[in-house]
């Protein structure tokens, strides 16, 4: 059974602080890795994704991987209120199926 | 370009009816994905068509829910003789051929 687990939080972040989401996969042979942030009541939005071991940056946002740990984590660096929400880490089976395992999602809780 | 499109919003059924739910995938896009998510919960996989082509079903109760995706025209997710453990919020997601997915507004069904 493959899987993505996430600790579900909530997690609280003092504003302007760096938030650090962490995320383990158990098939090895993954290739692709994507991060969605969803708001309460709202469906999942595509923060990022990542294919290759080490950073990516994309403003805030920084997605790292660690293929070898099967290992992949979202930094936010200086926080806002309007980061909290469920964050959800999601893998893509391999090479050849286009299906995508989603972990449960982390909260993360900005404090003013 | 618009987004991935999904109808109704919300929907309310009585007990015993059938639900239909729509999906408009983004353009370009052939692959559509179904998800299920109840309050407080992660998103649980249902489905995942092609045009005319069911890849992937093992996410799917095995009886009232059944998913098309036709030639042309939107895809269906329908729910026959609802139950009100059927209340939920229904995603779709499409993708282009990376894999990479893109959610709907959702679908926000009640069973009275």
């Amino acid at each position: 059974q493959k899987e993505v687990e996430q600790n579900s939080g909530p997690l609280s972040v003092p504003e302007g602080a760096i938030a650090s989401l962490n995320c383990t996969y158990s098939d090895r042979g993954s290739q692709s890795f994507f991060w969605y942030r969803q708001y309460s009541g709202k469906s999942p939005e595509l923060i990022m994704s990542i294919y290759s071991n080490g950073d990516k940056e994309d403003g805030r946002f920084t997605a790292q991987l660690n293929k070898a740990s099967q290992y992949v984590s979202l930094l936010i660096r200086d926080s806002q209120p309007s980061d909290s929400a469920t964050y959800l880490c999601a893998v893509k089976e391999g090479d050849r199926d286009d299906k995508i395992i989603f972990g449960k999602g982390t909260r993360l809780h900005i404090l003013p | 370009n618009a987004g991935v499109m999904q109808n109704p919003r919300h929907l309310v059924r009585r007990r015993g009816q059938e639900a239909r739910l729509r999906c408009s995938p983004m353009k370009g896009h052939s692959h559509v994905y179904w998800y299920r998510q109840l309050p407080e919960e992660g998103l649980k996989f249902m489905v995942y068509l092609q045009k005319e082509n069911i890849i992937d079903e093992s996410g799917m109760p095995k009886e009232r829910f059944s998913a098309e995706f036709p030639k042309e025209g939107p895809s269906i997710l329908r729910i026959q003789q609802v139950v009100r453990g059927d209340s939920a919020a229904y995603f779709c997601a499409s993708s282009p051929p990376d894999g990479t997915q893109y959610f709907g507004p959702g679908t926000r069904l009640t069973v009275l």
